[in-house]
């Protein structure tokens, strides 16, 4: 199966700043990647897919690049709201896979 | 506006089985892949498997495989998520997605003796 490695794990950050968080994948997946944010107690977010499109509805400080094996997920000004949990998912390849998660914090 | 509902919490015995379900609205049931997602307690997200809606094709995740049955009955738009042989291991949170654009709100499995 494919694996994702979102590090750091974690990240502080404070309201404003421009954040990246890195997934590199163990093999080349193209641009089969998608991204989510969760909030405690809450399902998952679709937030990009297909490395770079935004989903509808996503305010557009979300952005995503990459192909291949190294992507990213830019938040370009840290809003409140955004602190919580980012996973990139490969869908290349069966088995899906997602990464293991980059929490963003409050600094 | 699109819905998934889920069925309630379940605490389950180890050894026995547990069937969840997840009803749509809002969108035509063909109109994406269902699948279902693991996430244990303070832990990442696990694709557990999918369902095409209109070939009725399935594939399963390897640590799941033999163990998860996913079905949908077309006629309620409900998608059913069965995970056998529990153990503590499968204490969780099970959500259901269509095609990972839309959630259903999670449905708690509590695995104990």
């Amino acid at each position: 199966a494919i694996q994702l490695t979102q590090s750091p794990s974690s990240l502080s950050a404070s309201v404003g700043d421009r954040v990246t968080i890195p997934c590199r994948a163990t093999q080349g997946i193209g641009h089969s990647l998608a991204w989510y944010q969760q909030r405690p107690g809450k399902p998952p977010k679709l937030l990009i897919y297909d490395a770079s499109t935004l989903e509808n509805g996503v305010p557009s400080r979300f952005s995503g690049s990459g192909s291949g094996t190294d992507f990213t997920l830019t938040i370009s000004s840290l809003q409140p709201e955004d602190f919580a949990t980012y996973y990139c998912q490969q869908f290349n390849t069966y088995p899906l896979t997602f990464g293991g998660g980059t929490k963003v914090e409050i600094k | 506006e699109v819905h998934l509902v889920q069925s309630g919490a379940e605490v389950k015995r180890p050894g026995s089985t547990v069937k969840i379900s997840c009803k749509i609205s809002g969108y035509t049931f063909p109109d994406y892949y269902m699948h279902w997602v693991q996430q244990a307690p303070g832990k990442g997200l696990e694709w557990m498997g999918q369902l095409d809606p209109e070939s009725g094709e399935i594939k399963y995740g390897e640590r799941f495989q033999g163990r998860v049955t996913i079905t949908a009955d077309t006629s309620t738009d409900t998608a059913y998520m069965e995970l056998s042989s529990l153990t503590s291991e499968d204490t969780a949170m099970y959500y259901c997605s269509g095609g990972f654009h839309h959630w259903g709100q999670g449905t708690l499995v509590t695995v104990s003796s």
